[in-house]
């Protein structure tokens, strides 16, 4: 899988917009950009996924660059549930049949403070 | 039901037991994953399986052991662990290769320890 990268941590105050970085420049024509949240204690949550086109759904948007090399996760008011860690994640298209990996980089902290 | 649900929440193991971890989903997802994830690290993947059949292995010890009974069920037998193998343990499920279009469902794991 493609490598991504993230800043390790962000702080953000309570109902004020997020947008969260990632560089993926080596992406390939048929990665998927994928972004999961992990809250303390919990198991990963899937937030939301693209390939070319910006996409929004209940939880935030997703930008990507014209050229793919660089998408941004938005998070338009954040709370003090939001605080976690955010990992943006390429994922191509396994073969007929299989199941392709999701490989987790190292994420960006999320803090989020009144 | 969009929930994957793993037993049991806790473990304590002797290095010498036997224990298995369990998973269940029941969304039709035909392909299930086990993640093991140290404190302050990200997941790291162990075991694809797709369509009941091991399609993945990251190189993982003897001593861990995956089973898939059923397109709803994953095991992950324990024998012979060390304390370094003292983990958070997480099943996750997703539509096969067609994942790659929609998201994976995480369990909220099994935290592991081995003394």
């Amino acid at each position: 899988d493609a490598k991504t990268t993230q800043p390790n941590s962000m702080e953000s105050n309570e109902e004020e917009p997020v947008h969260l970085p990632c560089n993926h420049s080596t992406i390939s024509g048929t990665d998927y950009i994928h972004w999961y949240r992990q809250l303390p204690s919990q198991g990963p949550e899937y937030v939301i996924h693209g390939l070319t086109s910006n996409v929004n759904n209940r939880m935030a948007s997703l930008a990507i660059a014209e050229d793919r090399k660089s998408s941004t996760l938005i998070l338009h008011r954040a709370t003090l549930r939001d605080a976690a860690v955010y990992y943006c994640i390429l994922r191509g298209l396994g073969t007929t049949g299989t199941a392709s990996k999701l490989t987790f980089g190292t994420g960006t902290r999320l803090q989020v403070t009144l | 039901d969009t929930e994957v649900t793993q037993t049991p929440k806790h473990l304590v193991m002797g290095m010498t037991n036997k224990k298995s971890l369990k998973c269940e989903q029941h969304m039709g997802h035909r392909a299930m994953y086990w993640y093991k994830q140290k404190a302050k690290k990200p997941p790291e993947l162990m075991f694809v399986y797709s369509y009941e059949k091991l399609s993945i292995n990251e190189s993982v010890p003897s001593r861990f052991s995956p089973e898939c009974p059923n397109s709803s069920l994953l095991n992950l037998h324990l024998h012979a662990l060390q304390p370094e193998d003292s983990a958070l343990y997480l099943c996750a499920s997703s539509q096969g290769a067609q994942g790659a279009r929609a998201g994976y469902t995480f369990g909220s794991g099994t935290r592991l320890t081995v003394v």
